[in-house]
């Protein structure tokens, strides 16, 4: 199973909103309504911010949110703030036995 | 509270044995899923495997299967990730998860801080 495909990187300045994409087939991304997005700040564990496509983890704030149109699902960062520059990863169930879902290749987020 | 607490920090030699745990706090440990999920230096994530403390089913991501063995002790709450004979290339910040959903096995609510191993050869 190969992982998502995201962009290697993005930027935006304070204040702006940058939309992040996770990319996969009909087997994972488009098959199922279970995509979820990690914060991952430079030497600490990753952080859930977003499940089951467009659902936020409660205590995460509202500038973040998901969608999925097909098989490409999205992270945008609305207000963007100098303390989102992080990596970010996606993730989608793939309904395999022994390998249930796959992560995507990571994002990393510069605040200008 | 949710707690996942990982034992510290290994450098060891090619070839040497290794088990580093998980002890899990704050929740019944037998009901929810734990993977391991390896990130290499400066790379993403990657599922190794999971198991359900329950009944300890577990299952490997194929790219480590036969490599890594994983296990569960109810009795301390506590998931273990095990290597018979290590290589360089294990070299790699090892992190313990819990899953929030029995049936669908999709996302990760909760993370140890992270597990460093350095192997040399």
């Amino acid at each position: 199973q190969s992982a998502l495909t995201q962009p290697r990187s993005v930027a935006g300045s304070p204040g702006q909103s940058v939309t992040i994409s996770c990319t996969g087939t009909s087997r994972d991304v488009g098959a199922y309504p279970y995509v979820s997005w990690y914060q991952q700040v430079p030497g600490k564990a990753p952080k859930l911010i977003i499940h089951d496509v467009d659902k936020r983890p409660s205590g995460v704030p509202d500038r973040f949110s998901g969608s999925k149109s097909g098989s490409t699902a999205s992270l945008t960062i609305s207000g963007l703030q100098a303390e989102d520059e992080a990596d970010y990863y996606c993730s989608s169930y793939v309904g395999n036995y022994n390998f249930p879902y796959v992560f995507g290749s990571g994002t990393a987020v510069t605040v200008l | 509270e949710v707690r996942l607490e990982q034992s510290g920090r290994e450098v060891k030699k090619s070839g040497e044995s290794l088990k580093i745990s998980c002890k899990a706090s704050g929740y019944r440990f037998s009901s929810y899923w734990i993977g391991w999920v390896r990130q290499m230096p400066g790379k993403g994530l990657e599922l190794m495997g999971i198991i359900y403390p329950g009944d300890s089913d577990t299952r490997y991501s194929p790219s480590f299967q036969g490599q890594v063995t994983i296990s569960a002790d109810k009795s301390v709450s506590t998931t273990y990730l095990h290597w018979s004979s290590l290589k360089a290339s294990d070299t790699a910040t090892y992190y313990c998860a819990r899953h929030d959903d029995v049936d669908i096995v999709a996302t990760i609510d909760s993370w140890g801080q992270g597990t460093w191993v350095t192997v040399s050869s």
